[in-house]
């Protein structure tokens, strides 16, 4: 089935640790998201790839590196430098070539920092 | 730029009972409105969409209207289940070289039997 794949489902890390989650698409989509959601605050974008080789920093993006080295894959580092990284992140991906907006989510990467 | 603003929950209601989640947005341009729906521990699943004025979107008895004039997109459910508790989320994009969607904070609604 396509879909969207993130690993691992959770995940815990030291303070002073990088930590690097893993998003896989079968879509064949060409746009690529991670987006953080913490309680009461929805969801925020973190970084956004529309081809490979390239990516936008979205509004959160301190502290958080990505790379698109295939189009099927969006792995993203959660880095010491991000002070506060306990929180549930989404991978999303969607077709570019039309208006219809529609998202495509993983089931999510939850990061406790101990 | 582009917000979403949705009503707080908690959200509490009996099933069989009238849903109405509100949403507004402000936008540069004509949005295209969304409501996604996020089942405890999954990830966002699209509920439905509006893409101009005017249109009404609607799913698994969930339906919303795209109001111009008043800049909303309010989610209704005539009679809810206990299977639609769940977080929905509002959301919307201005689409141009991006397809960034802008959401709303989320609420929360639990049905009990």
């Amino acid at each position: 089935d396509g879909g969207i794949t993130q690993s691992p489902k959770y995940l815990f890390r030291k303070e002073g640790q990088n930590v690097t989650l893993s998003c896989e698409q079968n879509l064949n989509h060409d746009a690529m998201y991670w987006y953080r959601q913490d309680p009461g605050q929805g969801l925020r974008l973190i970084y956004y790839s529309q081809i490979v080789n390239d990516f936008q920093k979205g509004d959160i993006a301190e502290g958080y590196s990505v790379s698109r080295e295939k189009k099927e894959s969006f792995p993203l580092t959660v880095t010491s430098a991000q002070k506060n990284p306990t929180a549930f992140y989404l991978c999303a991906s969607s077709i570019i070539g039309s208006n219809t907006g529609e998202l495509f989510f993983g089931e999510g990467s939850r990061l406790t920092v101990l | 730029g582009d917000s979403v603003t949705q009503m707080e929950g908690p959200v509490t209601l009996s099933e069989e009972a009238f849903l109405t989640i509100n949403c507004t947005y402000t936008a540069t341009g004509y949005p295209s409105l969304f409501w996604y729906v996020q089942y405890p521990g999954e990830g966002l699943q699209l509920l439905l969409k509006a893409t101009k004025a005017d249109d009404k979107g609607s799913n698994k008895g969930f339906e919303a209207t795209y109001r111009k004039e008043t800049t909303s997109f309010h989610l209704e459910k005539g009679s809810v289940q206990v299977s639609d508790s769940a977080v929905y989320f509002c959301a919307l994009t201005s689409g141009g070289s991006n397809y960034k969607l802008t959401f709303g904070k989320g609420t929360l609604l639990t049905v009990n039997p």
